[in-house]
């Protein structure tokens, strides 16, 4: 079945350092998008990519799909501690009302 | 800005008892969605739900499982027979249109736990 990873599991950064989580898919999806979990919270919608090579950019957060749509990624430059909690990307399968999430990289900032 | 709604925050049931755990979706959203989270791994789907009916469900969506949208606003998840494996935050998300275009948005959860 569809299986989505991502690398690395745990990261830990100072803060002012950049961090950046790789997502792969075992098949090409139709798009890409990420989500936000932060502790005890349940995911926020971050962004949507749909385009083979899109590069999209929220502030401080760049987001990228890969040419072949099997893999993305997420870079945020300067971290804060407001950045803290798990990154998840997610893809539809199938028919697109099967949605499978990413095995997330969970992101600590130290002060 | 709405927001999807889930009750209970937690419930604690005995192994084999029924459970149901209700959700509102956005009011304008057409598109539904049951997802499970055990603690500290992935968001797993379970199954996503269109005009009154299931149009797609996980392999964890067994005949244990079931949903229904007994009104105009609430879409509930139902578990027969609970095990302990059941433990999990069972999140409730809801989009406008397909997931293959529209993001979800998703509710607090609720936090099941099996003794």
């Amino acid at each position: 079945g569809q299986q989505v990873m991502q690398i690395p599991q745990y990261q830990h950064v100072q803060e002012g350092e950049d961090f950046t989580t790789y997502c792969n898919s075992s098949t090409t999806l139709s798009n890409i998008q990420w989500y936000k979990q932060r502790p005890g919270g349940h995911p926020v919608f971050l962004i949507q990519l749909v385009k083979s090579g899109e590069v999209k950019k929220q502030k401080r957060l760049t987001f990228q799909f890969g040419e072949a749509k099997k893999n993305s990624s997420l870079h945020i430059t300067a971290t804060q501690t407001t950045d803290v909690g798990t990154y998840f990307c997610a893809g539809p399968w199938n028919t697109g009302n099967q949605f499978y999430f990413g095995t997330g990289t969970s992101l600590t900032v130290i002060p | 800005e709405p927001e999807v709604t889930q009750t209970p925050s937690h419930q604690v049931t005995q192994m084999g008892q029924e459970v149901i755990l209700r959700c509102v979706p956005i009011s304008n959203h057409l598109y539904f969605y049951w997802y499970r989270q055990i603690l500290g791994q992935k968001v797993e789907f379970l199954v996503s739900f269109y005009n009154n009916e299931i149009s797609e469900k996980s392999e964890i969506f067994d005949d244990q499982f079931s949903v229904e949208r007994p009104d105009g606003s609430n879409f509930t998840l139902k578990i027969r027979s609970t095990k302990l494996e059941d433990s999990a935050m069972y999140f409730c998300a809801s989009s406008l249109g397909q997931t293959s275009n529209q993001p979800q948005h998703f509710g607090d959860g609720t936090r099941l736990s099996i003794l």
